[in-house]
């Protein structure tokens, strides 16, 4: 059954620490995305990568970071740097035909809240 | 870069009328316009989606239109139902696995 998932559904974070959310597919998508969700905000590109050990920053990507080490797996990691991490966080992947892009597929997301 | 506007921001609707969200986008390099739904507390799906070779595209109560020339795209429902409520975002990208530029949404509401 192929798909895009995300764990874990919620996460916790006290002040100050370091969490890592989790992303992997199945569909062997080149294309990997993480986007922040906010109320009114609609979804807000952190980073993306075209392809395996490659990444480009999106448009809020001040205190995030991010790895490709394998097509299957983008994992974002949410650090002390970043002063307002409370959001609902969507990893997305999509691939590529002779048409140009296709639809993006969502993980179902992962509620994050500082305490 | 690209920037993808929205609107309206909220819609209520009585259930068998129809609903029109308009999106406006920036890059005229942009040839790829997907319309998203997310129920609450769920993922984003796929409802339609249109290329920049294409006027126009329905699948079943779902049409989206698209004008090249103004830069601006459409999603229309048509005889609404109460699972249509939803929070709908309209989207852009170029070319090449580049990444999907999102609306703010507009919430709508099927009153029955």
């Amino acid at each position: 059954d192929g798909g895009i998932t995300q764990s874990p559904k919620y996460l916790f974070r006290k002040e100050g620490q370091n969490v890592t959310l989790s992303c992997e597919q199945n569909l062997n998508h080149d294309a990997m995305y993480w986007y922040r969700q906010d109320p009114g905000q609609g979804l807000r590109l952190i980073y993306y990568s075209q392809i395996v050990n490659d990444f480009q920053k999106g448009d809020i990507a001040e205190g995030y970071s991010v790895s490709r080490e394998k097509k299957e797996s983008f994992p974002l990691t949410v650090t002390s740097a970043q002063k307002n991490p409370t959001a609902f966080y969507l990893c997305a992947s999509s691939t590529r035909t002779g048409q140009g892009n296709t639809e993006a597929f969502f993980g179902q997301g992962t509620r994050l809240t500082v305490v | 870069g690209e920037n993808v506007e929205q609107h309206p921001s909220t819609l209520s609707v009585q259930e068998g009328d129809s609903a029109v969200i308009k999106c406006t986008y920036s890059d005229s390099a942009s040839n790829y316009f997907p319309w998203y739904k997310q129920e609450l507390g769920k993922r984003p799906q796929l409802i339609i989606d249109i290329r920049s070779n294409v006027g126009e595209k329905k699948d079943q109560r779902i049409a989206v239109t698209l004008n090249k020339t103004a830069k601006h795209f459409s999603l229309h429902i048509t005889e609404t139902q109460p699972e249509d409520s939803a929070v709908y975002f309209c989207a852009a990208s170029r070319s090449g696995n580049t990444p999907l530029v999102f609306g703010k949404g507009t919430r709508l509401s099927v009153i029955a």
